[in-house]
């Protein structure tokens, strides 16, 4: 049973509109990270959070909002989509402790932006 | 600040050989190093990870890591290779706080 859930699973925006990926954990875990992956990039760090009410940007926060809120939930939100977010994005919930922050991930959402 | 570089982007090596890939990390203090793998249309499975203690450290399907501080290194290596290895591995580092910062990815691709 998957612990990390994310939807859509695929979507197509047009360019200007908003998006919201949606994420569950079902770890109890504190921590909370969107990344998204491209070709040549890897993962990228986007937004993260400690709990629930709280956000922190990561490295590439830029055109994105977060949102925390319950210990179970954290969304990606794009104001104003455009064709340069068109990626593969991926939730991951952190455990935080002393063996150091096992992230544990869900299926990726992909985005396409026209 | 931190950073994680994997210098090869694609590996291919053919079943039963020995594999390395090779991460480089920046950082600071001792770092929490990571090696995660995905596979295709996937998320990201932990393989092992590493703090302190001895510098080799054992993970899933006999994949092992061994970290250099004087070199800054967190190589993955494992004794022979099998076809269902294929996939994409990534190394990462847990920096300050909770922030884990993932390097670009190597792209394993095991031959017949």
């Amino acid at each position: 049973e998957a612990a990390v859930t994310q939807s859509p699973r695929n979507k197509v925006a047009v360019t200007g509109g908003k998006v919201t990926l949606s994420c569950n954990q079902t770890n109890n875990h504190n921590n909370m990270y969107w990344y998204r992956q491209d070709t040549g990039h890897g993962l990228r760090l986007i937004h993260y959070s400690y709990g629930a009410g709280s956000t922190e940007k990561g490295d590439i926060p830029d055109g994105y909002k977060a949102s925390r809120p319950s210990q179970e939930n954290f969304s990606l939100i794009l104001e104003l989509a455009t064709p340069s977010q068109t990626s593969v994005y991926f939730c991951a919930s952190g455990d935080g402790g002393l063996s150091g922050n096992t992230l544990y991930f869900g299926e990726g959402s992909r985005l396409i932006v026209v | 600040a931190q950073s994680v570089t994997q210098p090869d982007a694609r590996v291919t090596v053919s079943e039963g050989a020995s594999l390395q890939l090779r991460c480089k990390y920046s950082y600071s203090a001792t770092p929490y190093l990571f090696w995660y793998v995905q596979y295709p249309r996937q998320g990201l499975q932990l393989l092992l990870k590493y703090y302190s203690g001895d510098p080799v450290v054992q993970g899933v399907n006999s994949f092992e890591a061994e970290f250099s501080k004087s070199n800054s290194s967190f190589h993955l290596q494992k004794a022979s290779v099998h076809w269902s290895d294929s996939a994409v591995y990534f190394c990462a580092l847990k920096a300050g706080g909770y922030k884990v910062v993932f390097g670009s990815g190597t792209r394993l691709l095991v031959s017949p």
